[in-house]
Parts: structure tokens; C-alpha cells; sequence
């Protein structure tokens, strides 16, 4: 069975500082998706960023990137220039390409943005 | 564009009494999934819907869990007699199919069983 490890129950950064939190997940496929999600306090989890395994470029979006290490089975999250509203929990999820439609999650990292 | 909503927000209940949760997906998106999330936990996966089909069920899901999605649009989740450890929250999430593999969530129904 898949799993995802989340290493760092709780992180902290100052504001307009650089963050990176880390996940490690088990697979024996080869062709599977990766997601960062966002859930604030008491508010909605949203989607940060994903990565699809067959492509080599690590995804981007605006302040924030992934390092995606395939033979490590590493998938780091770098957010950069951090804002006061990035301070949420922030979950890793593993999803097979075909067949498993279900989202496997870690248990999470709490984000404290210090002003 | 309207968001994954769910229905109620929050749910207070007495041990052994039932409840049914709403869920109504983006519109266009003909996969629902149904997520129970925990304190301190990340999501754990418990059963999805392509249309109106039931593709697959989580062995966390008991007897006393029924799901629906009658119309392939909105869905009902129902816990029968409930029990403590029923607590939690419950997230829907859906997607619009192979290919678009990105799952949107709706904030959650937040049971509490005293």
C-alpha cells in the first residue's frame, strides 16, 4: 500500500522568509501524481501545486515550488517570500495514474509565519 | 464558478441516532469523492463516485456508512446508529474525470457525537 510521510509535524519561518517542508512517499508504480494542499484554520483545504511523475521539470506556482527527487521518492515544498496567509496545515497526497482514484495523505505540517 | 459545497457545516448528535450529510460537486465534474479527516490527521480516503456509480469503497467504511449519488450530481453520506468514534470531520471533494486528476474540496461537515 501507498504511504506518505510527513516528517515535521510543525514548522515556522518569518515572514518574507524562505520555507521548504518535506514529504517521502512509498510506490512501487511508476506513473502516479503529487499534491500539495493548504487547509487554513477552519477554512477549506485548497490545492497549492501538483506534479505528474513522467515529467521531469519540478512545478511552479507564483511564490511556491516543488523539488520532485523520483529515485528518492522525495517531494519537497519550497515556499518563498512567505505571507502571513500561508500560515496553515499543509498536507502531501499521492494519487496512482489509473485504476486508484483515492488520495493518499500525510499527516501533515503546521505552518507558523512569525511577523 | 461555484465551489464544492457541503451540508450542515457542523452536526452535534447523540450516540445511536443517524445523520445524513450533502454534498454538491462542481457542476460539470462527474466524480465525488468522500474524504473523514480526524484531529491531527490528514484525510483518509472512504468512497467515490464516477456519475451515479459507487466505484469503490474503503474498508473504513462499515455497514452503518451508506453513501448515494442518485442522479450523478449531488451526494448524501448517512452513519446509522452512531458512535464516538464516528466524530470528525467529513470532506467531499470532486473532479472532473481521467485526465484531470486534481480533486476540489468542500469545507467539510464537522460531526460531533456526545
Amino acid at each position: 500500500a501507498q504511504t506518505v510521510t510527513q516528517s515535521q509535524p510543525e514548522m515556522s519561518v518569518q515572514e518574507a522568509e524562505t520555507v521548504t517542508l518535506s514529504c517521502t512517499y512509498d510506490t512501487s508504480e511508476s506513473d502516479y501524481y503529487l499534491f500539495w494542499y493548504k487547509q487554513p484554520p477552519s477554512r477549506q483545504m485548497i490545492l497549492v501545486i501538483r506534479q505528474e511523475a513522467y515529467k521531469q521539470q519540478n512545478a511552479t506556482e507564483n511564490r511556491f515550488s516543488v523539488n520532485f527527487q523520483k529515485a528518492a521518492k522525495s517531494f519537497s515544498l519550497k515556499i518563498s517570500d512567505s505571507q502571513l496567509g500561508d500560515a496553515a496545515m499543509y498536507f502531501c497526497a499521492y494519487k496512482e495514474d489509473f485504476g486508484n482514484e483515492k488520495l493518499t495523505f500525510g499527516t501533515g505540517t503546521r505552518l507558523t509565519i512569525i511577523p | 464558478d461555484t465551489g464544492v459545497s457541503q451540508d450542515p457545516r457542523h452536526k452535534i448528535t447523540k450516540r445511536g441516532q443517524n445523520v445524513t450529510f450533502r454534498c454538491d460537486p462542481i457542476s460539470e465534474h462527474n466524480r465525488l469523492y468522500w474524504y473523514r479527516q480526524t484531529l491531527g490527521q490528514g484525510p483518509e480516503f472512504l468512497t467515490y463516485f464516477q456519475n451515479e456509480a459507487q466505484l469503490e469503497k474503503s474498508r473504513l467504511l462499515s455497514d452503518r456508512f451508506s453513501a448515494e449519488r442518485p442522479k450523478g450530481s449531488f451526494s448524501t453520506l448517512e452513519i446509522q446508529r452512531t458512535e464516538q468514534g464516528d466524530s470528525a470531520m467529513y470532506l467531499c471533494a470532486s473532479s472532473f474525470g481521467q485526465g484531470q486528476e486534481t480533486q476540489y474540496f468542500g469545507p467539510g461537515t464537522r460531526l460531533l457525537v456526545l
